[in-house]
């Protein structure tokens, strides 16, 4: 247990629909990340909060959007799902402050979209 | 952060050391190793990292060039379990915007 929970593990779900997924990170830390990967394609970075605020942005899609809430658990929200959509999405929280700010990942919330 | 070149893929006998290597020729002063590694399908998982000098813990050895334009991480008795594909990632590892960026890394593929 890596201290970051991811929920849910598994979800499918219909073309067209929303669905939201959801992080705690590892206690202590104030960073959180996400992450895409697609069937047999790299990771692939979204987007980043430190302490509620948006920090960085990668290939987020507009479709999709997060935030990271006062008690530092954060969500991803994907609406009008497409096929494509289909992928592991995972979390992961790093102290985001001095020192190495080591990045800790969770196990991931497997989403398929039929 | 500096771009970093890996082997695609390995193999190594388990009970041997496994020695993968990282070129990142264009890798700045401020600019930390770190290597990640996932295990099939399961969320990557931290190993270790340096800025010029040796490092070592409980998991795995880190040797980076004097030049610091590669490094090598050892794994030194490999066993089936550590099959996995190991990312090299080079980073400025402070301050409140730091993401990892993973690129293809080096599939190591550990057998009897």
């Amino acid at each position: 247990d890596s201290g970051v929970t991811q929920t849910p593990k598994h979800l499918i779900t219909a073309t067209g629909q929303r669905v939201t997924l959801r992080c705690s990170p590892r206690s202590g830390d104030l960073s959180v990340y996400w992450y895409q990967q697609s069937l047999d394609q790299g990771l692939q970075f979204l987007i980043q909060y430190y302490n509620g605020e948006e920090r960085a942005k990668g290939n987020i899609l507009e479709r999709f959007s997060a935030q990271q809430f006062p008690d530092l658990h954060s969500e991803l929200n994907l609406s009008s799902l497409e096929l494509g959509d289909s992928a592991l999405y995972f979390c992961a929280s790093s102290p985001g402050s001095l020192g190495a700010n080591v990045l800790t990942f969770g196990a991931g919330s497997r989403l398929t979209v039929l | 952060d500096a771009k970093t070149t890996q082997p695609p893929s390995m193999d190594c006998a388990e009970g041997r050391a496994a020695n993968l290597p990282c070129n990142h020729s264009t890798i700045s002063g401020n600019e930390y190793v770190y290597w990640y590694r996932q295990i099939h399908s399961q969320g990557p998982q931290y190993i270790i990292h340096g800025l010029k000098n040796n490092e070592t813990n409980e998991m795995a050895s880190l040797i980076i060039t004097e030049d610091r334009k590669s490094s090598t991480l050892i794994l030194p008795h490999a066993t089936l379990r550590d099959t996995a594909v190991y990312y090299c990632i080079v980073r400025v590892p402070t301050g409140t915007a730091s993401k990892l960026t993973f690129g293809t890394g080096t599939r190591l593929q550990v057998t009897l």
